[in-house]
């Protein structure tokens, strides 16, 4: 079975400051790790994933994730938050051994940056 | 383009009547999903449909049933609503292939009174 854990229910950080929204990560395969972003009455938007290859990924508005295969973990990071970054950040993985398709998502992290 | 679009955008429904939302995509997309989102639980996966023609149950289909009309449309039908259906539903396309990402609608606010 594939899982994902996101222990913090909300990140508070000051605008500027640099952010973390952690993320780990359960399967029996190779994991398909995915970030997304989710604004108010919106549906979700793709940020950044990881298949293989560079353990650093880079995506949208400026985000990066780490992938850490020894701590099964792929926290979402950005160097310097903005206000307009505020919203609910959410985890997923897929099992790339098994060829199922469905991501399974974590519950949801709600990021605050002060301005 | 539009994306992956969703109707109606909220319904409010009694238990026991019955409903369909609809779900199109001009993406090309081979691959769609159902997904309820409630609060502290993140999306769970209702139905898929990984081609034209084909659907699989998701880890929550009971109450629900999903026709992949073509390539464009899915839909999600409540055949009898129940308030534990009371939840917010997107839809979701991809192309084929496992490390694909989802591109998501914008939601459909649904409560079962």
């Amino acid at each position: 079975a594939q899982s994902v854990a996101q222990p913090e229910d909300q990140v508070n950080v000051a605008e500027g400051n640099p952010l973390t929204v952690k993320c780990t990560y359960s399967v029996s395969g190779n994991p398909y790790l995915f970030w997304y972003v989710q604004y108010p009455n919106r549906g979700l938007q793709f940020l950044l994933k990881y298949i293989t290859g560079d353990n650093l990924v880079k995506g949208s508005y400026g985000f990066e994730a780490e992938f850490n295969k020894s701590q099964t973990s792929f926290h979402l990071k950005k160097p310097s938050a903005l206000v307009s970054d505020s919203a609910l950040y959410f985890c997923a993985v897929r099992d790339g051994g098994t060829g199922r398709r469905a991501l399974t998502f974590g519950s949801g992290t709600r990021l605050q940056v002060q301005p | 383009n539009a994306g992956v679009t969703q109707t109606p955008k909220f319904q409010v429904l009694k238990t026991g009547q019955s409903m369909t939302l609809q779900c199109a995509q001009d993406m090309n997309h081979n691959s769609m999903y159902w997904y309820r989102q409630d609060p502290g639980m993140g999306l769970r996966l209702i139905y898929y449909s990984a081609s034209e023609g084909t659907t699989d149950k998701g880890e929550v289909p009971n109450g629900y049933n999903v026709s992949r009309l073509n390539k464009r449309e899915f839909s999600l039908r409540l055949e009898s609503a129940a308030p534990s259906q009371t939840s917010v539903y997107f839809c979701a396309s991809s192309t084929s292939g496992t490390n694909n990402e989802q591109f998501f609608g914008p939601g459909t606010r649904l409560t079962v009174l």
